[in-house]
């Protein structure tokens, strides 16, 4: 049983598409994360909600537009994809700032 | 801004020795911090929560400094599989915050 899980795994693209990159999770968390890492494997937050509501929205290019239809989903999506954007997408959950995150196995999108 | 620094490493041990990292971290309010290990095109994993009190598991020992700011992380007796890059995070409200992580290579 996958916990958290993340479709596509790869994902290649040419600039100027719109994308979507899907996210589930079954530990019953009330939080979800999508965090980005680059090519120097810095791992950054993008976004956070609990239970379905925004809660965190850190310095990312309105381009990208989480949704989170309920608790368990959180999706990304994309617009005007450009080369910069290339990178690994992580989605995450986690019950509590305190018990740490449980993280998919991640979306590696590759734009041309 | 929130920082947790780490030395990137690569830090190149042979199998059987005692290896520690550390780092820093500039946030004071942060609450929670963990080690996380990320193997290489692979999601990182949490390795082990860090306490003020320290805490071990099996190999592994972690420590808070809270005064300092740092948190370590000791492995003794490496194995080949311990190659990974290991990720200090700190947190709290806002969210978890990593470092770059520390390379670590063990070589037989």
């Amino acid at each position: 049983d996958t916990a958290v899980s993340q479709t596509p795994k790869y994902l290649v693209t040419q600039m100027g598409n719109d994308k979507s990159i899907k996210c589930e999770q079954n530990l019953g968390h009330d939080t979800m994360y999508w965090y980005k890492q680059d090519s120097k494997k810095f791992l950054k937050i993008m976004f956070s909600y609990n239970n379905k509501e925004l809660i965190i929205n850190e310095t990312v290019p309105n381009r990208f537009s989480p949704k989170s239809p309920d608790k368990a989903h959180l999706n990304l999506h994309i617009n005007s994809l450009e080369l910069g954007d290339s990178a690994v997408y992580f989605c995450a959950s986690s019950q509590g700032e305190s018990y740490g995150y449980t993280f998919g196995s991640g979306t590696r999108l590759t734009v041309v | 801004r929130k920082e947790v620094e780490q030395d990137p490493g690569p830090f190149n041990v042979p199998e059987g020795a005692t290896v520690a990292f550390n780092c820093t971290y500039s946030n004071s309010a942060s609450q929670s911090f963990f080690w996380y290990r990320q193997d290489c095109r692979k999601e990182p994993k949490l390795l082990m929560s860090v306490y003020s009190s320290g805490n071990e598991d099996g190999r592994f020992t972690a420590q808070l400094n809270r005064a300092s700011q740092y948190i370590s992380l000791l492995i003794r007796d490496s194995k080949l599989s311990d190659s990974a890059t290991y990720l200090c995070v700190g947190g709290g409200a806002d969210g978890l915050t990593f470092g770059k992580g520390t390379h670590l290579i063990i070589q037989p």
